[in-house]
């Protein structure tokens, strides 16, 4: 089971975006998103494909259906710029995405 | 707030064993609904998942891994552990802690060690 991401996506400030992570029936399991700054341990952003920790900025939302989840940032600021992760568990094993880089021009 | 914390050897030989330390603070690691998890990250590399465990004694392991790993919990000094068995220099990598958590039937790694950053070379 494998799941494919974007390499890389370009938002200007202030704009949406959207990375995506598709995988086969992804929508049938959980999504989890993660964020990493270079030099930093990653950190939950999306869990339960929609839900959003205590602390993270409301513009992150999530969403998972079919084949795809989703994550989307409102309004995104020069701070959001990072590698962004899904990953996801079939019971057995937890699987991560290879990764979006984000950047913010 | 739960923190974790990695300690390893940072050089390691070439076919010697690798052995990680995570002390767990702000959490128990014989939680009900949480799991301890590694994962590391090669350089340039995505997350890659290792291993994750239940103080009941249920654990899951990388398919990729799991002939060369082993994960154990220590309660008495809240720590968790791996194991790694015949190293290469593609086992050169930033191990992190996590934990794993379970709540409702759900799984995601909430909160994360800064990572202990190991090198396989001779």
């Amino acid at each position: 089971y494998e799941l494919t991401q974007t390499p890389s996506v370009s938002v200007s400030p202030g704009q949406t975006v959207t990375i995506t992570c598709s995988g086969d029936k992804l929508g049938h399991k959980y999504a989890t998103w993660y964020q990493q700054k270079p030099g930093q341990s990653p950190v939950m952003v999306i869990y339960q494909d929609k839900k959003r920790p205590s602390g993270i900025p409301e513009r992150f939302s999530g969403s998972n259906s079919g084949e795809t989840a989703t994550l989307t940032i409102s309004g995104t600021q020069a701070m959001d710029e990072g590698d962004y992760y899904c990953q996801t568990w079939d019971g057995t094993t937890a699987l991560f995405g290879g990764g979006t880089t984000l950047t913010v021009l | 707030q739960v923190q974790l914390q990695e300690s390893g050897p940072g050089l390691v030989k070439p076919s010697e064993t690798l052995s990680l330390t995570c002390t767990v603070s702000g959490a128990s690691v014989n939680s009900r609904s949480s799991y301890w998890g590694w994962i590391r990250q090669s350089p340039g590399k995505p997350l890659e998942w290792i291993a994750s465990m239940h103080y009941g004694g249920s654990t899951y392991y990388s398919p990729s891994l799991r002939s060369r790993i082993t994960i154990s919990l220590d309660t008495s000094k809240n720590q968790v552990s791996l194991t790694l068995k015949s190293v290469t220099a593609a086992d050169t990598a930033l191990y992190f802690c996590a934990r794993d958590n379970r709540d409702g039937g759900t799984q995601q790694f909430d909160f994360w060690g800064r990572g202990a950053l190991v090198t396989v070379s001779s």
